[in-house]
């Protein structure tokens, strides 16, 4: 059972415009979100973060919200670079019965920024 | 801020042979430190959680006699895959916990790729 979920497994911008990367989940006892962005061959890197009493962080041209009531949260990468072409995982954390804070991750959403 | 190491970044290695992969935090003390492997087109699977001086915690269906793991010092943890077999090619990704930063976001290595033939 995918507590996180990423329904789309690629998305295609072009450069300069938004970029919209979605995630749901299903867990509600998650209150920790996460994204990271992923090169072939490489660790996952943080982007941002946001906590579950929050519905908006923002960083830069990263954005991310998060709708409780939907068990939906988004990157918003505007504008978009071609650099920013990369895997995009979403990560939901929550106290799992002990100090250990885990990462469940969504399967990820490629994203291809064109010229 | 928050460089986390992996060595070796990639190994090939026979059927039967053991192998000792390495996550250091560079800059940082991590009193928790995490393993994944990902499969090609796969998320992340979080293997096991390592825990300085004690016993790491493994996932439902990791081996731990398979999957030997070492939290020995604040910045030094290490898997070693006993017994290795081809199946168990894979990616494999070390992450810490930097306390400094929050207890939640994980800093990850880039990985080590490993091929069993």
């Amino acid at each position: 059972d995918q507590q996180v979920k990423q329904n789309s497994p690629s998305l295609s911008v072009q450069e300069g415009r938004i970029s919209i990367l979605n995630c749901d989940y299903t867990n509600s006892m998650f209150d920790y979100f996460l994204w990271y962005k992923k090169y072939p061959a490489e660790g996952p890197t943080f982007l941002i973060s946001i906590s579950s009493i929050k519905d908006k962080n923002e960083d830069g041209r990263f954005t991310v919200f998060l709708n409780k009531s939907a068990k939906h949260l988004s990157l918003h990468i505007v504008p978009s670079q071609p650099g920013d072409s990369a895997v995009y995982f979403c990560a939901a954390s929550g106290r799992s019965g002990g100090s250990n804070y885990k990462l469940t991750f969504g399967k990820g959403t490629l994203l291809t920024v064109n010229p | 801020g928050a460089v986390v190491s992996q060595h070796p970044s990639w190994v090939i290695c026979k059927s039967g042979t053991s192998v000792k992969i390495e996550c250091r935090s560079l800059d940082f003390q991590a009193t928790t430190m995490f393993w994944y492997r990902q499969f090609p087109k796969q998320s992340l699977m979080l293997m096991a959680t390592s825990n300085e001086g004690s016993k790491a915690t493994y996932e439902q269906g990791v081996e731990k006699d398979k999957f030997l793991i070492n939290h020995a010092s604040l910045t030094l943890s290490t898997l070693t895959v006993t017994s290795a077999h081809p199946e168990d090619s894979s990616f494999y990704i070390c992450s810490a916990r930097d306390p400094a930063r929050g207890k939640e976001t994980q800093y990850f290595g880039p990985g080590t790729r490993l091929l069993v033939l």
